[in-house]
């Protein structure tokens, strides 16, 4: 079954650590995005890329950075300048052509301490 | 200014029965797309149903219509004959064509969170 996953489901890190969240897709999609979901709140864009080595800040990427060496991959690091890492990531893909819904990856929880 | 507004944190309503879900958007776009996602309490988002600002009829997927009035900028959820199982918070979304057109992003409302009561 094509989809999108997402590991781990739950992360834990000490303050002061970068961390990497993974993301695969195997539905040939060009586009993938990185959101953040805050307790009752909807979704931020932190990153996306259209297509292999290129992406774009979304609205807050300070404290975020991404690569996308591969169509299938677009791992999100958090890194220790990220001053409120704990939150809900959500990875999503689409295709570029037409106008077609985001499919999302089940999250990954990260809590800081 | 926001550019999706989802006016109700909570909504609660009788299975069986029919709810609607408000959403106002604002874009000076001519060519646009909505977009409603349901998200449970698992956390994973799933697409259930879409509007193009073009397109003449309301969307309609089984028990979900899109009520859209465009000269009002409204683009409100209708579900039918709610079930248990509706109970989630549910996300209205806007595409648009600015920016170049190119970049398929997103923005989303903050949700409104229906509960479904037996």
């Amino acid at each position: 079954d094509g989809g999108i996953t997402q590991s781990p489901k739950y992360l834990f890190r000490k303050e002061g650590q970068n961390v990497t969240l993974s993301c695969e897709q195997n539905l040939n999609h060009d586009a993938m995005y990185w959101y953040r979901q805050d307790p009752g709140q909807g979704l931020r864009l932190i990153y996306y890329s259209q297509i292999v080595n290129d992406f774009q800040k979304g609205d807050i990427a300070e404290g975020y950075s991404v690569s996308r060496e591969k169509k299938e991959s677009f791992p999100l690091t958090v890194t220790s300048a990220q001053k409120n890492p704990t939150a809900f990531y959500l990875c999503a893909s689409t295709q570029r052509e037409g106008w077609h819904e985001q499919y999302f990856g089940p999250g990954t929880r990260l809590t800081v301490t | 200014a926001q550019k999706i507004t989802q006016t109700q944190p909570g909504m609660f309503v009788q299975e069986k029965e029919a709810v609607t879900l408000d959403c106002t958007y604002d874009t000076s776009d001519q060519s646009y797309g909505l977009f409603w996602y349901k998200q449970p309490s698992s956390g994973e988002m799933i697409f259930l149903i879409y509007q193009g600002s073009y397109d003449e009829q309301n969307a309609t997927e089984g028990r979900y219509s899109l009520n859209f009035q465009k000269a009002r900028k409204s683009a409100n959820l209708v579900i039918s004959a709610s079930q248990l199982g509706d109970s989630a918070m549910y996300f209205c979304a806007m595409r648009e064509v600015g920016d170049g057109g190119s970049n398929y992003k997103l923005t989303f409302g903050k949700g409104t969170l229906l509960t479904v009561n037996p």
